[in-house]
């Protein structure tokens, strides 16, 4: 079975400082995608990066970046000079192969981190 | 482009009504996925098509009835709901279902349905 667990229900900062969002998983297979998707206020997820389990490189967009850790179990996300348009959820789902599923994959999300950007 | 377009965007019926949620895609994708969503929480996976046919349905009560006429559309009929089922309908779509990069699921604005 898989598990995603986001600790962090909400957390407020000020524009333009920094943010991290925790994120650890839990899986048995050794073959798994990470993902990160936004949701803002008007309802639909956005999808922001997916992460497959054989590459530990750490990857920058922008403002955006992201650490993959195995030893850790951890798929965290740093906001850099947040902005209020940064407000939104933000879900992280893992997807790993599932018999019971059709033999398909699917995402399993974690509770979500609600983050608000204060100007 | 990765759009996914549902309709209508708001919904509001009563417990005898039967209503369609739509939901369409020219990705040329062909899984489709719903889920629904209480507040505050995650999404969570009611029906997934396949190659226009039905894959996964996760135990949703038949008042939920899935359809997907073609591959770039999927409606989700709905009769007799209860208040309970107010929340927001989300469609997904991905290449496949297959791990990988064809999984990448692109979701709709969802329907924001409310049940009186």
């Amino acid at each position: 079975a898989q598990k995603v667990t986001q600790a962090q229900t909400e957390i407020s900062v000020v524009e333009k400082e920094d943010v991290t969002l925790d994120c650890v998983y839990e899986t048995r297979d050794t073959t798994y995608y990470l993902f990160w998707y936004k949701q803002p206020p008007s309802g639909e997820l956005v999808f922001l990066i997916r992460r497959n389990s054989f590459d530990e490189q750490n990857e920058i967009s922008g403002r955006y970046s992201w650490n993959f850790q195995k030893s850790t179990s951890s798929f965290n996300f740093t906001i850099t000079a947040s902005q209020v348009v940064d407000s939104a959820v933000y879900f992280c789902a893992l997807s790993a192969y599932s018999p019971s599923g059709a033999g398909s994959y699917q995402l399993t999300f974690g509770k979500g981190t609600k983050l608000s950007v204060i100007p | 482009d990765t759009e996914v377009t549902q309709t209508p965007k708001h919904l509001v019926m009563g417990m005898t009504n039967k209503k369609s949620l739509k939901c369409e895609q020219h990705m040329g994708h062909r899984a489709m996925y719903w889920y629904k969503q209480k507040a505050k929480k995650p999404p969570e996976l009611m029906f997934v098509y396949s190659y226009e046919k039905l894959s996964i349905n996760e135990s949703v009560p038949s008042r939920f009835s899935p359809e997907c006429p073609n591959s770039s559309l999927l409606n989700l009929h709905l009769h007799a709901l209860q208040p309970e089922d107010s929340a927001l309908y989300l469609c997904a779509s991905s290449q496949d279902l297959t791990g990988g990069a064809k999984n990448i699921q692109y979701f709709g604005a969802g329907t924001r349905l409310s049940v009186l």
